[in-house]
């Protein structure tokens, strides 16, 4: 059974530092590409960023504009998002999801003072 | 920058009845592998968005038979063939061609 278990949400403040993780298990984690998608509260799912199964490549929606990195460590089976600069309109529950397939429960960010 | 829009974005409906909802794409869809990459997914209250359908009419699996999509090009639609309550949530409609764009989202209730 497929599970992607997020973590590393919290409250920070703006202009602040988070890195979120999302822990796999169930299946050959190497062998799919892996996602971030976010939603603020009461609103619709925005995608974030996606990465192919080596790590070579990536892709951002253009709000990122640098300030997220995603990356992953196929020894670990886990994904991450290195959030930079945080601003409030980043709040959100943070989701991954493989291949856009199987989702996690996600981990809530809050970016505030 | 591609943009997704779903109508209606709420609808109510008696078990029962059939829903319908229309998702639009301002590109096209279809990508140079003939495939078209248009993906529906529901988010129940207080759950992660599952998918119903991918590739504008598959049905992922353990979907029931009453959901269907169709659709080509820039225009696809999602239909319930008779909505039951475990149907409530958030329609979500997904194109995977140029990166990656969610519809607002249309609501069901049960009437």
């Amino acid at each position: 059974e497929v599970q992607l278990v997020e973590s590393g949400g919290g409250l920070v403040q703006p202009g602040g530092s988070l890195r979120l993780s999302c822990a796999a298990s169930g299946f050959t984690f190497s062998s799919y590409w892996m996602y971030w998608v976010r939603q603020a509260a009461g609103k619709g799912l925005v995608w974030v960023s996606r990465v192919n199964g080596d790590g070579s490549s990536t892709a951002y929606a253009d709000f990122v504009k640098g300030r997220l990195t995603i990356s992953r460590d196929n020894a670990k089976n886990t994904l991450y998002l290195q959030m930079n600069s945080l601003r409030a309109e980043d709040t959100a529950i943070y989701y991954c999801a493989k291949d856009l397939i199987e989702w996690g429960q996600g981990t809530l960010v809050t970016v505030s003072s | 920058d591609l943009v997704m829009t779903q109508t209606p974005l709420s609808l109510s409906v008696t078990p029962g009845q059939p829903a319908s909802i229309s998702c639009k794409s301002s590109q096209s869809l279809l990508r140079s592998d003939g495939e078209t990459y248009l993906y529906w997914y529901l988010q129940k209250p207080g759950q992660s968005p599952q998918l119903l359908i991918y590739e504008v009419s598959n049905r992922f699996s353990g979907v029931p038979d009453r959901f269907s999509g169709s659709g080509s090009g820039t225009d696809f639609t999602l239909k319930i063939d008779r909505v039951e309550a475990e149907d409530v949530g958030v329609y979500y409609c997904m194109q995977s061609v140029h990166l990656h764009t969610f519809g607002q989202g249309t609501r069901l209730e049960i009437k």
